[in-house]
């Protein structure tokens, strides 16, 4: 299986912060990583895919970098809904993989 | 528009099974594959498998093989995951999701989540 490894896995930060996750595969995925935002007690949503598209809905604030097995999701300055836990997921494979997740905390 | 509902809360005895349903509206079910993910608590997000319901077609992880069985009834638009031998590591909640099918595919939605606890 693609492990993916996700770094830090938690910040504490404030509103407005610029802030940058970072998302390594364990080998090259090209683009086919997502990533999705999950709130406490809620269902994940899908923030971007395929490494840079913004998903329908998802602020500007948000974005995605990256290929081959280096990832990351920036959000350029924190709003208090922001603070969550974020997964990055590989779809190269057939047998898809999350990270371990990053929480970010006030 | 798009909606996952999911069956509800579940208690099991450990070597019991467990079935959970995801009921689909909004789009036509059998153009997307459903993903199923499981969160023990505290934990991440752990991808199951996923089915096509076009043409049943499964991919399971290798973690539970052997255990895990996704199905489809197209008629009422809904998926089931059936998970056996349960033991008090199955205690998670479940999501079913819609996989989009893109050339990059992603779950682009989610059920509400089951929580099956096994005591």
């Amino acid at each position: 299986d693609i492990q993916m490894t996700q770094s830090p896995s938690s910040l504490s930060l404030s509103v407005g912060d610029r802030v940058t996750i970072t998302c390594r595969a364990s080998q090259d995925i090209r683009t086919f990583l997502n990533w999705y935002q999950q709130k406490t007690g809620e269902a994940p949503k899908l923030l971007i895919y395929s490494a840079s598209s913004l998903q329908s809905g998802v602020p500007s604030r948000f974005s995605g970098g990256g290929s081959g097995t280096d990832f990351t999701l920036t959000i350029s300055s924190l709003q208090p809904e922001d603070f969550a836990t974020y997964y990055c997921q590989q779809s190269y494979s057939t047998l898809r993989t999350f990270g371990q997740g990053t929480k970010l905390e006030v | 528009q798009v909606q996952l509902v999911q069956s509800g809360a579940e208690v099991k005895k450990p070597g019991a099974s467990v079935k959970v349903s995801c009921k689909s509206s909004g789009y036509t079910f059998t153009k997307f594959g459903i993903t199923w993910v499981r969160q023990a608590p505290g934990h991440a997000l752990e991808w199951m498998g996923w089915i096509d319901p076009y043409n049943v077609n499964t991919n399971y992880a290798q973690k539970f093989q052997g255990r895990v069985t996704m199905t489809t009834e197209t008629s009422t638009r809904t998926a089931y995951m059936e998970l056996r031998s349960l033991t008090s590591d199955d205690t998670a909640v479940y999501y079913c999701a819609r996989d989009d099918g893109g050339y990059v595919s992603s779950f682009d939605y989610w059920g509400q989540g089951t929580l099956v606890t096994v005591s």
